[in-house]
């Protein structure tokens, strides 16, 4: 069973960097076909797509936050990570790691996450 | 466009039938899988491609989909059935990840 837990500080100040870290176990992040990606959700609000990174190293992010984005791998530890430049209030949200998986085969094509992580809050605060 | 479009709240009457909907240009290419998250949970996969369910969902969850809506079937709502549905989807040039705005789902 794949699982996926979000680590990393609950509390950043504006204008600094937030850094977080999704470990993933009883899968290897090398395995092939998955989008290791990144969710967060504002207090009370829908599911917002941040990006993801293929697991030959490819990454996708989201237009509105390309910008202030990277997310990279690290296959030694099995793990990827996120890290969201000149952070405001609002970039507070609870952030989701969770593996995304793609297929196409004839005339069924599909995207879907099947496992996350539990969420991380993270606040944006002085 | 480059969204998925969903009605922000359904009601159903206990064991009753609903169907939530989403909507959006993408779904003619791909499949919406369906994520079901209830309050203070994280979000949890129930449909997925075609019709499929993963292991441990009830098979009162179904999907279906027609031109470019996409359609997540409750047959005999239960209790536990209550919390918010998002579609999601990779846009047609697969690049990026659609949400749905999320419907929540109430269950009288």
């Amino acid at each position: 069973q794949v699982q996926l837990q979000e680590s990393g500080p609950g509390l950043v100040k504006p204008s600094q960097t937030l850094s977080l870290t999704c470990t993933v176990s009883g899968g290897s992040i090398n395995s092939g076909g998955y989008y290791w990606s990144w969710i967060r959700q504002h207090p009370g609000k829908g599911l917002e797509w941040i990006g993801d990174i293929y697991y030959r190293g490819r990454t996708h992010y989201n237009p509105s936050l390309r910008s202030r984005i990277s997310i990279s791998v690290d296959t030694s530890k099995n793990q990827f990570s996120l890290k969201l430049s000149s952070v405001t209030a609002a970039d507070t949200a609870v952030y989701y790691c969770a593996r995304g998986f793609f297929y196409m085969i004839i005339d069924e094509g599909a995207y879907y996450f099947d496992y996350w992580g539990r969420g991380t809050l993270v606040t944006v605060s002085s | 466009s480059s969204e998925l479009t969903q009605d922000p709240t359904v009601s159903v009457a206990l064991g009753q039938t609903v169907r939530i909907t989403c909507r959006g240009d993408s779904l003619r290419t791909y499949y919406a899988s369906w994520i079901q998250q209830k309050p203070g949970q994280a979000p949890v996969l129930v449909i997925y491609g075609k019709n499929n369910r993963p292991s441990g969902i009830p098979d009162r969850f179904s999907g279906s989909s027609s031109g470019n809506t996409a359609s997540l079937t409750i047959t005999g709502a239960q209790a536990e059935d209550e919390g918010d549905y998002y579609c999601n989807s990779r846009n047609s040039s697969g690049n990026h990840v659609l949400f749905g705005g999320g419907t929540k789902l109430t269950v009288l």
